[in-house]
C-alpha cells in the first residue's frame, strides 16, 4: 500500500520568510495529493491540492509542486505570517471510487514574529 | 460556506461501553469517511462509505466498528465495546466524488477510561 513520508517534522521561520515542506510517496499509481493545515484542537483544513497531470499549482502565498518521476511533492508558503503556524499534513491517494487518503506524519510550522 | 459537523465534540466513556459518533456531511457530497488521530500522531484512515455501503476499510476498522447512514443527513460511527486504545480524535470527512478533495469536520475527542 501507499506510504507517505514528510520532512521536516518541525520548522521554524521568521515572519516574512518562506517555508518549504517536502513529502515523498511510494505508490506510483497515486494521482491526487492534498495538503491540510491543522490548528490546535481543530480538524484538518484543506489548503491546496494537486493532481498528477499538473506539475505546479499556486494559490496566493501557497504553492505545491509535484515531481512524478521522483515521487515527491512539496508545499511552499511565501511571506509567512504568524497565523500560518500550525501542523501541516500532506496526503496521497489513488483517485477513484472511495479511495482513502494516506497521510504523512505532519510538520509543525512555527512562524516567529 | 457548507461544512461538515460532528457531535459530540468530546465523549468520555468506560472501557467496554458502546459509543456512537455522529456526523453531518456536506449536503451534496456522496462519499463519506471516518479517520482517527491518536494524540500527537498522524491522521489514519478508518473507513469510506458510498451508496449506503462500505467501499474501503483499513485494518484498524475491525468488527468492533460499524458505520451507518440512518437517514439522509447523518453518518455515524459506532464502536461496540470500547478499548483504552480507542482513545483518539475521530474525524468525519466527506467529498463530492471519490478521490476528490475531502472536507473534514472538527472532530470528536473520545476518551476511554
Amino acid at each position: 500500500g501507499e506510504n507517505v513520508e514528510q520532512h521536516p517534522s518541525t520548522l521554524s521561520v521568521q515572519e516574512g520568510d518562506s517555508a518549504v515542506i517536502k513529502c515523498t510517496y511510494s505508490d506510483s499509481a497515486s494521482n491526487y495529493f492534498p495538503w491540510y493545515k491543522q490548528e490546535l484542537g481543530k480538524g484538518p483544513q484543506l489548503i491546496i491540492d494537486i493532481r498528477s497531470n499538473v506539475g505546479e499549482k499556486k494559490d496566493q502565498r501557497i504553492a505545491v509542486t509535484l515531481n512524478k518521476t521522483a515521487k515527491h511533492f512539496s508545499l511552499h508558503i511565501t511571506e509567512t505570517q504568524p497565523e500560518d503556524s500550525a501542523v501541516y499534513f500532506c496526503a496521497a491517494t489513488e483517485a477513484g471510487y472511495g479511495q482513502n487518503f494516506v497521510f504523512g506524519p505532519g510538520t509543525r510550522l512555527s512562524v516567529l514574529p | 460556506e457548507p461544512e461538515v459537523t460532528q457531535t459530540p465534540s468530546h465523549q468520555v466513556t468506560q472501557m467496554g461501553q458502546e459509543v456512537i459518533l455522529r456526523c453531518v456531511p456536506i449536503s451534496n457530497h456522496l462519499y463519506f469517511y471516518w479517520y482517527r488521530q491518536i494524540l500527537g500522531q498522524k491522521v489514519e484512515f478508518l473507513v469510506s462509505f458510498y451508496n449506503n455501503e462500505i467501499s474501503e476499510k483499513s485494518e484498524i476498522f475491525d468488527d468492533q466498528f460499524s458505520v451507518e447512514r440512518p437517514d439522509g443527513s447523518n453518518f455515524t460511527l459506532k464502536i461496540r465495546s470500547t478499548k483504552l486504545e480507542d482513545s483518539a480524535m475521530y474525524f468525519c470527512a466527506s467529498s463530492e466524488r471519490g478521490g476528490r478533495a475531502q472536507y473534514f469536520g472538527p472532530g470528536t475527542r473520545l476518551l476511554v477510561l
